[in-house]
């Protein structure tokens, strides 16, 4: 049972707008940033979003990350057949000093 | 370039130990706290253990809380990974990963793991 609560999949179809929710508590999302990372199939993760809407170099504007309260989004705009690949959240947890992770979306692209 | 390159995988019986490597190199690694992350068969991410980029600190997750010890040898860019008294739940990809407290960031709860390793397969079996 992950401490972040992601669906366990997604999906569109391609030049569609696709969002994947991340709910926690106050503990963890409710007083820190979220970062969001992207694995791609028999790939180790690649963050996508860092500081809940951060964009490192080299990823495309058509992904974006938001935080309101205790939740936070990723969102995939004009959605392509290789943004197929699991998409995980993560956020410090204040009450045990550790990272937690979501279980993870999958994202298909029908 | 920056590159994580893990190793010390393999099959190991339950209650034995096992230790894995990171090897680390394309960046100053005494400079950067660094991170185990594993991820078990057909599973999610679970965060594993954090030291700090001096070796001053370290924090773990509850599920392996006192069997394993995180710990680096600056000298060597090594991070390692001591799994003792290991369970079949301990069965796992574990990466390597490396944080980042940026300009704007001024503690770890703001972090983010901007490099990973490929990732070493632990099976642990009978």
């Amino acid at each position: 049972q992950s401490v972040l609560t992601q669906p366990p999949s997604a999906s569109g179809t391609p030049g569609q707008r696709v969002t994947i929710s991340c709910s926690g508590s106050n503990s963890n999302i409710g007083s820190n940033t979220v970062n969001w990372y992207q694995q791609l199939p028999g790939t180790a993760p690649k963050v996508l979003i860092y500081r809940n809407n951060q964009r490192p170099s080299g990823v495309p504007d058509r992904f974006s990350g938001s935080k309101s309260g205790t939740s936070a989004s990723l969102a995939i705009s004009g959605l392509q057949s290789e943004d197929e690949a699991d998409y995980h959240c993560a956020a410090w947890e204040d009450s045990l000093n550790a990272w937690v992770f979501g279980g993870g979306t999958k994202v298909t692209v029908l | 370039q920056v590159q994580l390159v893990e190793s010390g995988g393999g099959v190991v019986q339950p209650g034995r130990s096992l230790r894995l490597s990171c090897a680390a190199s394309g960046f100053t690694f005494s400079s950067f706290g660094m991170h185990w992350v594993r991820q078990a068969p057909g599973k999610g991410l679970e965060w594993v253990a954090v030291i700090w980029y001096d070796g001053s600190k370290q924090y773990y997750a509850d599920s392996v809380k006192g069997r394993f010890i995180i710990s680096r040898d600056n000298s060597k860019n090594t991070l390692y990974l001591q799994m003792n008294s290991l369970r079949g739940e301990d069965t796992a990809v574990y990466f390597c990963a490396r944080d980042i407290w940026d300009k704007y960031c001024s503690d770890i709860s703001c972090a983010h793991f901007d490099y990973w390793g490929q990732g070493n397969l632990v099976t642990v079996s009978s």
